[in-house]
């Protein structure tokens, strides 16, 4: 199966960026996707992109997909404290499996 | 519906005993998947169904597992002889199929095997 790694914890200060990292071993991977989850809620997606795309940019939020190294990235800026959750990356393959990554738990301090 | 909604929120059964879970995808939607969500995990992929069948049931951690979607909208997920590594969160999402795929997730069952 696919491995995708997160790191588990992330904190930051309200109004710097976050950047949440992830890695991943399956190189047909053709969507990716980033997801977050609240105490108690369900899964949210948050945006996604194409496996033949390098960046993607919606409002406060920057995805970027290195290829060639198999790691994304999600960049939110101007990070607020209705951001904190735990954020997961995901992926789909050609075979439309999808798997998901162990979640980073975002704390950001006022 | 508006969205993905499952039943119960919550389950608590006794080891050995039968379970039931539902969810009632979003209308229209043709594929719905099954996840399954241990504490500090990312969910973690079961079967999915394009319409009535399943497409891939690779997921299924054993033959206690078993899921049906016979009219093509609403799943259950059944599980046989429960035991206590079952107990986890159990979560549905639904999606158009193609391009994609985004999936909406419902706010899954939690299941305890006491």
């Amino acid at each position: 199966g696919e491995d995708v790694e997160q790191s588990l914890f992330l904190s930051v200060r309200e109004g710097d960026s976050s950047v949440i990292n992830c890695t991943y071993t399956d190189s047909s991977s053709t969507y990716l996707y980033w997801y977050k989850q609240e105490p108690g809620a369900g899964l949210q997606l948050l945006t996604y992109i194409f496996s033949n795309m390098d960046m993607k940019q919606d409002q406060r939020l920057t995805v970027l997909l290195n290829k060639k190294d198999k790691h994304l990235s999600l960049r939110i800026a101007d990070t607020q404290t209705g951001d904190s959750a735990i954020y997961f990356c995901a992926l789909k393959n050609t075979g439309n499996q999808f798997y998901f990554g162990t979640g980073t738990s975002l704390t950001v301090i006022p | 519906g508006a969205g993905v909604s499952q039943t119960p929120s919550n389950k608590v059964t006794e080891k050995g005993k039968y379970v039931e879970l539902r969810c009632d995808p979003i209308s229209g939607h043709t594929a719905l998947y099954w996840y399954r969500q241990s504490l500090g995990q990312g969910p973690e992929f079961l079967i999915y169904f394009q319409g009535t069948g399943a497409a891939d049931d690779s997921g299924l951690p054993n033959d206690r597992f078993f899921a049906v979607r016979p009219e093509g909208s609403v799943s259950t997920l059944k599980i046989q002889r429960t035991e206590r590594g079952d107990s986890a969160v159990y979560l549905c999402a639904s999606s158009l199929t193609g391009g994609p795929d985004t999936q909406y997730f419902g706010p899954g069952t939690r299941l305890t095997v006491l």
